[in-house]
């Protein structure tokens, strides 16, 4: 089975920059989704595709890919971006069909 | 609004059965597929199953293969999660989710805690 590994937790001094990876094989084939999580809420979808946002996340967060490796950047960090973040992505062995990252836990100072 | 709840979660004992359902709204549900993801208490997000629109085909991570049916009803706009052969570490928030609009799960429910004990 597939895995996408995160670094497990990394902070940010507010207002500055911050980018997360998440590696994995299946990045290879397959452009990774992004989610925000807070603290007893459902996870938030804030990118999915090459680099696309839905409606209503901010401009700040974008991502980017390259070989094995996906990166969400959050660009003048805010302290509402502290949560926990996941990369999900589909895998071609259909075994599963999705998986998520590991998680990474963002502090903004 | 689309929304999705579930329910259904609660105190179940090692070995038993429970049903967790899935009720959407202000979507069309009989046109995509549906999936279901877990969190155990403190750990990451966890893709369990995945059932086709018109429930041809079903997906299952391996830790819940053989133990979990996902099933839906689209004349009620209901997904269902069939959990047998239960052990402590199903223990987990279960969401119900969807890729609806665009390439990601870009709907959730709010979720509905399974707790795994005797």
């Amino acid at each position: 089975s597939s895995e996408l590994t995160q670094d497990p937790a990394v902070s940010v001094a507010l207002g500055q920059t911050v980018r997360i990876t998440c590696q994995g094989d299946s990045l290879r084939s397959f452009y990774a989704s992004w989610y925000q999580q807070k603290p007893g809420q459902a996870p938030v979808l804030v990118i999915y595709g090459e680099n696309n946002r839905p409606s209503g996340i901010p401009g700040r967060f974008s991502a980017s890919s390259s070989g094995n490796t996906a990166s969400l950047t959050i660009t003048g960090a805010q302290a509402e971006d502290e949560a926990d973040y996941y990369c999900n992505s589909r895998d071609n062995s259909l075994n599963p069909p999705y998986v998520f990252g590991t998680g990474t836990k963002v502090t903004v100072l | 609004e689309v929304q999705l709840v579930e329910s259904g979660g609660g105190l179940a004992q090692p070995g038993g059965s429970l049903r967790l359902s899935c009720a959407a709204s202000g979507f069309t549900f009989q046109s995509y597929d549906m999936h279901w993801v877990r969190q155990a208490p403190g750990k990451g997000l966890e893709w369990i199953s995945y059932i086709s629109s018109g429930s041809s085909t079903r997906y299952y991570a391996d830790s819940v293969k053989g133990r979990f049916t996902i099933s839906r009803d689209n004349a009620k706009k209901s997904l269902h999660l069939q959990m047998d052969s239960l052990r402590v570490d199903d223990t987990a928030v279960y969401y119900c989710a969807g890729r609806i609009w665009v390439d990601g799960f870009d709907v959730w429910g709010q979720g509905t805690m399974l707790t795994v004990s005797s």
